[in-house]
C-alpha cells in the first residue's frame, strides 16, 4: 500500500508561472516531509523539508505547505525556470526507530520557455 | 563536499552474470541504502544498512544481495543477473533520516 503519492505523473508550466507540485499521504505518524529534485543521470538531491509542527517553509523560490488535517503537502516554484525541469519526490519520515525515508513515485515538471 | 560515489555510471552485463555495485560514502554515516528508479515506479527500496555487517530487506530485495563490512561502504550484489533488472541503481547514506539522506550519482545498468 502506497503511503507517499504523487498523483500526477507529470506537470508542464509556462516559465515565469507558478509551479505546485502535491502530495497526499496516508500515514498519520510521519512527522517530516522533504522535497527531493532529480536530473536525468544524476542522483536526487535535497530541495526543501517541513516539520509536522509547521504549515509552511519558505526557500527562496521554494515553499512547501503542509496540511496536515487533509494529509496533504505542496510545493511551490514562483517564479518557474527552465532549470526547474526535473523529476520531484516527495518523501515522509515517521520518526524515532525508523532508519528510513517513504518516497512517491514522483512528478516530471516541464517548464517551458 | 560530502560525498557518496558510485563505482559506475554506465555498466553493460549478460544475463546471468554476478554484478557488484559499489557504494562509498565520506560522511560517517551509519544508514546506508540502495534503491532502483524505474520510469513511472519512483524510487523503490531494495535493501538498507543501519550499521556494520547489519542489514534489513527493503520493498524489493529479491534477485538482490548486499554487503557492508566497512561503514563508508555498502555494496549490492545481483547474484544472477536478469533482464528486468536492467535499471538507474541509487545508493544513499544518511546520519538519520530527519536530515535527509545523501545521494550519489547512480548507476545505469543495462543487463542483456
Amino acid at each position: 500500500d502506497q503511503q507517499v503519492k504523487q498523483n500526477s505523473p507529470s506537470l508542464s508550466v509556462q516559465e515565469g508561472r507558478i509551479s505546485i507540485l502535491n502530495c497526499d499521504y496516508t500515514n498519520s505518524m510521519f512527522d517530516y516531509f522533504l522535497w527531493y529534485k532529480k536530473y536525468p543521470a544524476e542522483g536526487p538531491t535535497f530541495l526543501i523539508s517541513i516539520s509536522s509542527i509547521k504549515d509552511k517553509n519558505e526557500d527562496g523560490r521554494f515553499t512547501v505547505f503542509l496540511n496536515k488535517s487533509a494529509k496533504h503537502l505542496s510545493l511551490h516554484i514562483v517564479p518557474s525556470q527552465p532549470g526547474d525541469s526535473a523529476v520531484y519526490f516527495c518523501a515522509a519520515y515517521s520518526g524515532a526507530g525508523s532508519y528510513q525515508l517513504t518516497f512517491g513515485k514522483g512528478t516530471k515538471l516541464s517548464v517551458i520557455p | 563536499d560530502v560525498k557518496v560515489t558510485q563505482s559506475s555510471r554506465y555498466l553493460v552485463k549478460r544475463t546471468g552474470e554476478k554484478v557488484f555495485l559499489e557504494c562509498v560514502q565520506d560522511m560517517d554515516h551509519e544508514n546506508m541504502f540502495w534503491y532502483r528508479q524505474d520510469p513511472g515506479l519512483g524510487l523503490r527500496l531494495i535493501y538498507f544498512s543501519y550499521d556494520v555487517k547489519m542489514k534489513e530487506k527493503g520493498d524489493i530485495p529479491e534477485g538482490y544481495s548486499v554487503s557492508r563490512e566497512k561503514k563508508e561502504r555498502f555494496s549490492l550484489i545481483l547474484e544472477s543477473a536478469s533482464t528486468n533488472q536492467t535499471s538507474m541503481y541509487l545508493c544513499a547514506s544518511s546520519l538519520v533520516p530527519l536530515y535527509g539522506y545523501t545521494f550519489g550519482s547512480g548507476t545505469r545498468l543495462t543487463v542483456v
